[in-house]
C-alpha cells in the first residue's frame, strides 16, 4: 500500500542554517506529492506541493522536487529563520486510493536565534 | 472568510460524557475528513465522507460516528469518551477529483477528557 516516510525529529538549527527534511514514499500509481506547516497551536497549512516527476514545488524559501527514480521529496531552504519553528508533514494523494491522503509522521523543527 | 472551520477549539469533559465536534467548510469542496493527532503529532486519518457517504472508516472505536447533514458539514460524535480519546481532532475537506488538490485544514479541536 501507500505511504510516506519521513526523518525522524525534533531537529534544532541555528537561523540562517540550511536545512533538509528527507521524506520518501511508496505508491502504486502515480502521486501527488505535498508538503504541510503546522505552526503551534494552529492546524496544517499547505506549504508547496508538486504533481509529476520532476516538479518543483516552492513556496516562502522552501522548495522540494518530485523525485521519481529515488521517490523521494525532499524539502529544503537554504536559511531557516526563527519563524519556521514549526512541524513539517510529508503527504501523498493519488487517485487509485480515492485521494486519499497518506501522511508521514511529521518532523518538528526548531530554529534558534 | 474562513475556509474550514470546527467549533469547539477546546473540549474538557469527563469519562463516560458523549460530545460532538462540528466542522463547516465554504469552499464548495464534496469530500471531507476527520483526522485524530496525538501528543506526539501523529496523524491517523479517521473517516472521510464524499458527497455525504462515508468512504472511508479507518479502524476507529464505533463510540466515534461522523454524521454529515449535507457536503457543507461533517460533525463527529464521540460516546462513552475515555482517556485515551484525548487529542487534538481535525477536519479537513478536498475537491475529490483531481488528485492533486490539497486539503484544507481546520485550526483543530483539542479535547481533554478527565
Amino acid at each position: 500500500g501507500d505511504s510516506v516516510t519521513q526523518m525522524e525529529g525534533p531537529v534544532t538549527l541555528s537561523e540562517e542554517a540550511f536545512l533538509t527534511i528527507n521524506c520518501t514514499y511508496t505508491a502504486t500509481g502515480y502521486p501527488s506529492l505535498f508538503w504541510y506547516v503546522q505552526y503551534p497551536g494552529e492546524g496544517l497549512q499547505l506549504l508547496l506541493k508538486a504533481t509529476k516527476a520532476d516538479d518543483k514545488g516552492s513556496n516562502k524559501g522552501f522548495e522540494a522536487t518530485y523525485r521519481k527514480e529515488t521517490t523521494s521529496f525532499h524539502l529544503e531552504k537554504g536559511s531557516v529563520q526563527v519563524s519556521d519553528s514549526a512541524v513539517y508533514f510529508c503527504a501523498l494523494s493519488e487517485l487509485d486510493t480515492g485521494n486519499q491522503f497518506y501522511f508521514g509522521t511529521g518532523t518538528s523543527l526548531t530554529v534558534i536565534p | 472568510d474562513t475556509a474550514v472551520s470546527q467549533t469547539p477549539k477546546y473540549l474538557v469533559t469527563q469519562m463516560g460524557n458523549d460530545k460532538s465536534i462540528k466542522c463547516e467548510q465554504n469552499l464548495g469542496h464534496d469530500t471531507m475528513y476527520w483526522y485524530k493527532q496525538d501528543s506526539k503529532k501523529f496523524l491517523k486519518i479517521m473517516f472521510s465522507y464524499n458527497n455525504k457517504e462515508l468512504i472511508i472508516n479507518e479502524t476507529v472505536p464505533n463510540r466515534f460516528s461522523p454524521k454529515s447533514p449535507d457536503k457543507a458539514h461533517l460533525n463527529l460524535h464521540i460516546n462513552s469518551l475515555e482517556l485515551g480519546d484525548s487529542a487534538v481532532y481535525f477536519c479537513a475537506s478536498t475537491q475529490g477529483n483531481p488528485p492533486w488538490n490539497e486539503q484544507f485544514f481546520g485550526p483543530g479541536t483539542r479535547l481533554t477528557v478527565l
